[in-house]
């Protein structure tokens, strides 16, 4: 079972849908990140929780909606998107918050029409 | 406000010949610096890192080379397989700043190692 698992890996949604995207690890870590990629771009931090706090929301917008209900999963609740949010979302965690390395998923290829 | 630069969004390497991946960054209170690894259809995976109180930290075929007063940080792979063809991207972080919880990114590098 691989460390950080990401469910679905694929999805398209209309811009007035609603959908969820699961990140669950099995490594025992206390941090859990959301990072959006985008084409040609870097990766761009989105949301950090910190046993099961949320310590950072980078600006944003409010039609994406974290959730952590416990050290193990996250929660990236998506709502009236976009066309532009089309992107790859990747789910990461680390021991703790700060330096150190980061623990990927395969990422959620999202496609909003 | 792009921190860590990764100006070459491609690479194309011989097998068996060396390949160089540069990363520049201009955040002066990084002090830690990670490279990463990703297949297509999979999340990138962490390759090696460096304290920036080395300049340099060698892992099998991979070398990382740390030059502070450039602000400059390269990966070396030799000999390189075409199993290493990926996206590498440079990464960074402020280990001293405790409400620092953002590790900033490069846009990645494209290596392609013909067989």
């Amino acid at each position: 079972e691989t460390g950080v698992t990401q469910t679905p890996r694929h999805l398209v949604m209309g811009m007035t849908n609603k959908k969820s995207l699961k990140c669950e690890q099995h490594l025992g870590h206390n941090a859990m990140y959301w990072y959006k990629q985008s084409a040609k771009k870097p990766l761009e931090l989105m949301f950090v929780y910190s046993l099961e706090e949320r310590v950072e929301n980078n600006s944003v917008p409010s039609r994406f909606s974290p959730e952590c209900p416990n050290s193990s999963h996250l929660f990236l609740h998506l709502h009236t998107l976009q066309p532009e949010d089309s992107a790859l979302y990747l789910c990461a965690s680390s021991q703790q918050t700060g330096a150190g390395e980061l623990f990927f998923g395969e990422g959620s290829r999202l496609t909003v029409l | 406000d792009q921190q860590v630069k990764q100006n070459s969004p491609s690479l194309s390497v011989q097998e068996g010949r060396i390949s160089i991946l540069n990363c520049d960054y201009t955040n002066s209170m990084f002090d830690y610096f990670l490279w990463y690894k990703k297949y297509p259809a999979e999340g990138p995976t962490f390759l090696i890192s460096i304290s920036s109180i080395k300049d340099k930290n060698e892992d099998g075929r991979f070398t990382v080379f740390l030059n502070k007063s450039a602000k400059h940080l390269s990966l070396h792979i030799v000999p390189s397989q075409p199993g290493d063809s990926a996206v590498y991207f440079c990464a960074a972080s402020d280990s001293t700043d405790i409400n620092n919880n953002d590790m900033r990114f490069g846009a990645g590098t494209r290596l392609t190692v013909k067989p």
